[in-house]
This record gives C-alpha cells, sequence and structure tokens, in this order.
C-alpha cells in the first residue's frame, strides 16, 4: 500500500527556522516525484514546487522560489521542505503528494502538517 | 486561473450535483483533475485526464468537457459524497488549482 506519513504538527514563532518530513512507503520512492502544497485554513490549495528524489531535480512555484527549500533523504525515503526564517503568513497545513512527473496527476496524498507561527 | 462554480451546493441525498471549473487559458484534457477533500481530511485524486477515474473512486463520478468547461458530476448523492472539490490543472508550469466548491447533502 502506498503511503506518505507526514511529521506532526509545528508551533513556532516568526523567525524561527522549520524542517517537516514526508516518508514515502509502499513504493520505489525514488522512482516518483514529491510534490509540497500548502492550505492556508478555510482557503484552496496552492502549489509550491516538486523534488525528484533520483536526481533532485528541483522545481519551485516560482511564487515560493527562495522562500522555501526542497530537498530529500533517499536512504529513508525521506522528503522534506523547509524555511529559514518563519512568517506569520507561513501558518497553513502543507501536504506532500506523489506523482510520476512534474505534469502529471497528484496521485497519492500525505495527511498533511499543520504549521502555526504565532509570536 | 481556473475558476469553479458554484461556490457552494446543497442537495438532497438521491440527487445530482454539477460543479464546473473554467479555465482562463487553455487546458488541455489530459491534465485537468479533479480533488475531493472532506472536512479535516487531506485531499484525495477523484478524477484525473478529465474523465478518467482514480483507483476506489465509484462510477457515480464522471467528468466531461465542453468548450473551455470542465465538469465534475456526481449522480445518485449519497451523504459521503459532502466535501470539498477541486479542480486542478497540471499540464502548464505551475499547476493550479480552483477555489473549490464545497458539497452540503441536506
Amino acid at each position: 500500500e502506498v503511503q506518505l506519513v507526514q511529521s506532526g504538527a509545528e508551533v513556532k514563532k516568526p523567525g524561527e527556522s522549520l524542517k517537516i518530513s514526508c516518508k514515502g512507503s509502499g513504493y520505489g520512492f525514488s522512482d516518483y516525484w514529491i510534490a509540497w502544497i500548502r492550505q492556508v485554513p478555510g482557503k484552496g490549495l496552492e502549489y509550491m514546487g516538486s523534488i525528484h528524489p533520483r536526481d533532485f531535480d528541483t522545481r519551485y512555484n516560482p511564487s515560493f522560489q527562495g522562500q522555501v527549500t526542497f530537498s530529500v533523504d533517499r536512504s529513508i525515503d525521506t522528503a522534506y521542505l523547509q524555511w529559514v526564517s518563519l512568517k506569520t503568513s507561513d501558518t497553513a497545513i502543507y501536504y506532500c503528494a506523489r506523482s510520476a512527473t512534474v505534469t502529471t496527476q497528484l496521485t497519492f496524498w500525505g495527511q498533511g502538517t499543520s504549521v502555526n507561527v504565532s509570536s | 486561473v481556473l475558476t469553479q462554480s458554484p461556490g457552494t451546493l446543497s442537495l438532497s441525498p438521491g440527487d445530482r450535483a454539477t460543479v464546473s471549473c473554467r479555465a482562463s487559458q487553455r487546458v488541455d484534457s489530459a491534465y485537468l483533475a479533479w480533488l475531493q477533500q472532506k472536512a479535516g481530511q487531506a485531499p484525495r485524486l477523484l478524477m484525473y485526464a478529465t474523465s478518467y477515474r482514480a483507483t476506489g473512486t465509484p462510477d457515480r463520478f464522471s467528468g466531461s468537457l465542453s468548450g473551455a468547461d470542465f465538469t465534475l458530476t456526481i449522480t445518485r448523492l449519497a451523504p459521503e459524497d459532502s466535501a470539498t472539490y477541486f479542480c486542478q490543472q497540471y499540464g502548464n508550469f505551475p499547476p493550479t488549482f480552483g477555489q473549490g466548491t464545497k458539497l452540503e447533502i441536506k
């Protein structure tokens, strides 16, 4: 069974750093792209970008370029989304999802990680 | 930009629901998906390439394209269909989502 299991909820202060994770199982982790999607509470979905675990090819949505960093640790089939300095506007639920290519559907989704940034 | 209508739909069990998604620029039918998000849950892929059901999607769900309007149709509504439905295009980078249509089952 394909699963993407994300790390738990986070409560942070503005200016702090954060790295959340997405662990894949039940499939060849290096064979599929991992996308990150943001959902502000009560709002819609925003695609942040994708990373391919095999060669670390990374595609950022220009709206998020420079604001976040994607990474992967192939040894533990885990993808990461990282912030160096959080803002209150980063408060959202972050989902990871799997796709065959950058231009194919997001077939499987993680359960989401809630990030609350507040002073 | 993908614009969905209506924003909210309130229907009864057994009814038929129709959700529309209009793209401001051309979207190839091979690159349009529908996602279902139930309250407190992650989105789930429902349909892809306009009319193909994802694994586990009941055949009460169907998708179509007419001109620039993509449509998700749900027949014989059941209480478990209560959710927010999003369209998504993934043919043009970056992929984008519609703003969502909330379906309430009375």
